[in-house]
């Protein structure tokens, strides 16, 4: 079975400043995807960015960046020059590439608060 | 990105009563469409995959006859808590896969639910 590791419950950073949010994941699949999804406090659940398991290149969206690692099972989530709008429950999830519905496997999330 | 909407945002109601929640992917069709329940400062946990025209998949732990799942158009999918009690009082969010290929699952604002 998978399973999303995410072992930071909360993080700070002031605002302007950069801020890297960890998640691992355990998995036997070798083809998958990986998204960061945002859920500010109107609980809204918010697509952040997506990388499929095959591309080498990690995936950016502006602010936001990952470092995919396949062989160490890392996907760490960057956000460069933090605004106080990314304040939110970020969480990292897994979801095997099959034809089999997609079902997402979430980690624990991380509660990110950005300082003015 | 696709538009799910996801109603009534928030319902109180008494215990042993039943309740609808109501999600329809807005701009999309969606042949798979998801369940969550999430509780406080925690994850989401998946409840049911439904798919248009079919019986839901429930996870392990779910009672199917506490939470009926029916999908049956491209773009509708509900969820009745039946006779509900205060223990089933929670936030309550679905989502709606777009396509196979993207794979990418887009989410409802949520429906909070208070049993009294």
């Amino acid at each position: 079975a998978q399973t999303v590791t995410q072992s930071q419950p909360e993080m700070s950073v002031q605002e302007a400043e950069t801020v890297t949010l960890s998640c691992t994941y355990d998995t036997s699949e070798s083809n998958y995807y990986l998204f960061w999804y945002k859920q500010p406090p109107s609980r809204q659940m918010i697509l952040v960015i997506r990388q499929e398991a095959y591309k080498q290149q990690n995936a950016t969206e502006n602010r936001f960046s990952v470092n995919f690692q396949k062989a160490a099972k890392s996907f760490s989530l960057k956000i460069s020059d933090s605004q106080l709008g990314d304040t939110a429950m970020y969480f990292c999830a897994f979801m095997k590439q099959d034809n089999q519905g997609g079902k997402l496997i979430f980690g624990q999330g991380t509660e990110l608060s950005v300082k003015p | 990105g696709a538009v799910v909407s996801q109603h009534p945002s928030w319902v109180i109601c008494k215990s042993g009563t039943s309740v609808k929640i109501e999600c329809r992917s807005l701009d999309f069709q969606a042949t798979t469409m998801f369940w969550y329940r999430q509780f406080p400062k925690q994850s989401l946990m998946l409840m049911a995959t439904s798919n248009e025209g079919s019986k839901a998949t429930y996870e392990q732990g779910v009672e199917k006859d506490k939470f009926l799942i029916n999908h049956a158009s491209l773009t509708l999918s509900t969820l009745t808590v039946t006779s509900a009690h205060p223990e089933d009082s929670s936030f309550y969010i679905c989502s709606a896969r777009e396509g196979a290929a993207k794979n990418i699952q887009y989410f409802g604002a949520g429906t909070r639910l208070s049993v009294l």
